[in-house]
């Protein structure tokens, strides 16, 4: 059980183009969905967290406009690196913490990650 | 803000070998602890945690942590490792309330490589 399910999990695309990731949760309801980032040899850095239905809360210096987070439904959340540009490539992994995972600080259920590549 | 500091960023063992990683992290407030492992070509899973209670804590596969406050540490041990332990470990590390509770900070990884 607590799958976590992100789309792609490689992308390769021309800078200033968008591109958006998807992360589900695949057998339970997530009602807080993490998004971090992870450069080589680095360990993960939280950008933001989302709760489904209200605005994703940023992490200091993650640039709201630049990377845009929805969480519309209990099952997924997307995140949008808009104008991408090469020092945004990097790893981008999700994750997911249920509505019986309660309180908060119960373990989060991970997605495989995307490799982000900006040319 | 807390950082997580792994010492090791790659330990090569050969199979039966004693297993420790080390991990610190830096808050002085009441934590949460956890290990996380990545296999080659798979997602971050939970090793095992520490919330309250006993400080040595056993895992999944045979593995365990000792959290030990005035060391500010939260070692993973395993006394006899296998090929399939090869993988990524990280250590992270949660507030134990106020505005990051919940919120997860994670140590750099160790690469643990078992020889056969």
């Amino acid at each position: 059980g607590a799958v976590v399910s992100q789309h792609p999990s490689r992308v390769i695309c021309k800078s200033g183009t968008s591109v958006k990731i998807e992360c589900r949760s695949l057998d339970f309801q997530a009602t807080t969905m993490f998004w971090y980032r992870q450069f080589p040899k680095q360990s993960l850095m939280l950008m933001a967290t989302s709760n489904e239905g209200s605005k994703a809360t940023y992490e200091q210096g993650v640039e709201k406009d630049k990377f845009l987070i929805n969480h519309a439904s209990l099952t997924l959340s997307t995140l949008t690196v808009t104008s991408a540009h090469p020092e945004d490539s990097s790893f981008y992994i999700c994750s997911a913490r249920g509505v019986r995972d309660k309180p908060p600080n119960q373990p989060q259920h991970f997605g495989d990650g995307t490799r982000l590549s900006i040319l | 803000a807390q950082s997580v500091s792994q010492h090791n960023h790659h330990v090569i063992l050969s199979e039966a070998a004693s297993l420790e990683l080390g991990c610190n992290y830096s808050y002085g407030g009441t934590v949460n602890l956890f290990w996380y492992v990545q296999y080659p070509g798979q997602h971050l899973q939970l090793l095992l945690k520490y919330f309250s209670g006993d400080p040595l804590v056993k895992g999944i596969k045979g593995f365990e942590a000792e959290f030990i406050k005035s060391k500010f540490s939260f070692n993973l041990r395993k006394p006899s490792v296998q090929w399939s332990d090869t993988a990524e470990y990280f250590c992270a590390v949660s507030e134990d309330g106020g505005t990051s509770y919940g919120k997860l900070t994670f140590g750099q990884g160790t690469i643990l490589t078992v020889h056969p």
